[in-house]
């Protein structure tokens, strides 16, 4: 059971935009920075967004992050076949002192 | 550019310990770290499961921690003459076989900007 929730797939069409939530608490989301990472089995993680809504370099600018209270959300515009991946959101929980991640988003490109 | 490099796979039996490295490039480590907020992370990814952090430690003093889940088992430490920083996990299950992952970050946060390539545990009687 993972401290941050998100839903476990989406799916979009190619050119399309999609979003992906991720919601926790007051302890977490609510007064900490969020991070987004793109994972593909049998590769490390890529961290695609830092502090809620800063893309690191090279992550093009179709990628963006938002905070909104206790929920967070990664949108990816101009959907490409390439973009299929699992998708993490992270961040610090003050209440647990550890860093929880959420259970991960299916991304489908149709 | 931070590069990060894992030992190999294991393969443990039941109650066995384990301890996997992660040898840092062009970050160093101690007293003398440009980046003294920045340390090496621990993740895990169980087969068919999300991502889990196993602890922090700091590349500068060495102070960790780790969440409660496994603070009794894991042990984190680092080498500052060679940038290398290691994972223990003692009295392994069948539940602790999974893809561990070393990545460099700040204190306190989930971002993590360099990623080691993984390494797989693997506990079986």
């Amino acid at each position: 059971q993972s401290v941050l929730t998100q839903p476990p797939a989406v799916s979009a069409a190619p050119g399309q935009k999609v979003t992906i939530s991720c919601s926790g608490s007051g302890s977490n989301i609510e007064i900490n920075h969020v991070s987004w990472y793109r994972h593909l089995p049998g590769t490390a993680p890529k961290l695609l967004m830092s502090h809620t809504n800063k893309r690191p370099s090279g992550i093009p600018d179709r990628f963006s992050g938002s905070k909104t209270g206790t929920s967070a959300t990664l949108a990816i515009t101009g959907l490409q076949t390439g973009d299929e991946a699992d998708y993490y959101c992270g961040t610090w929980d003050s209440s647990l002192s550890s860093v929880v991640f959420g259970g991960g988003t299916k991304l489908t490109v149709l | 550019q931070v590069q990060l490099v894992q030992s190999g796979a294991e393969v443990k039996k039941p109650g066995a310990s384990v301890k996997v490295s992660c040898k840092a490039s062009d970050f160093t480590f101690g007293p003398t770290s440009t980046f003294p907020t920045f340390g090496i992370n621990w993740v895990r990814q169980a087969p068919g499961q999300g991502l889990e952090w196993l602890g922090w430690i700091s590349a500068y003093n060495a102070n960790a921690n780790s969440p409660e889940t496994v603070q009794d088992r894991v042990t984190l430490t680092i080498d500052i003459s060679t940038t290398t920083a290691y994972m223990e996990l003692r009295n392994l299950t069948s539940d602790d076989t999974a893809i561990y992952y070393c990545a460099r970050g700040e204190v306190e946060t989930a971002d993590f900007d360099s990623w080691g390539q993984g390494t797989l545990v693997t506990v079986s009687s």
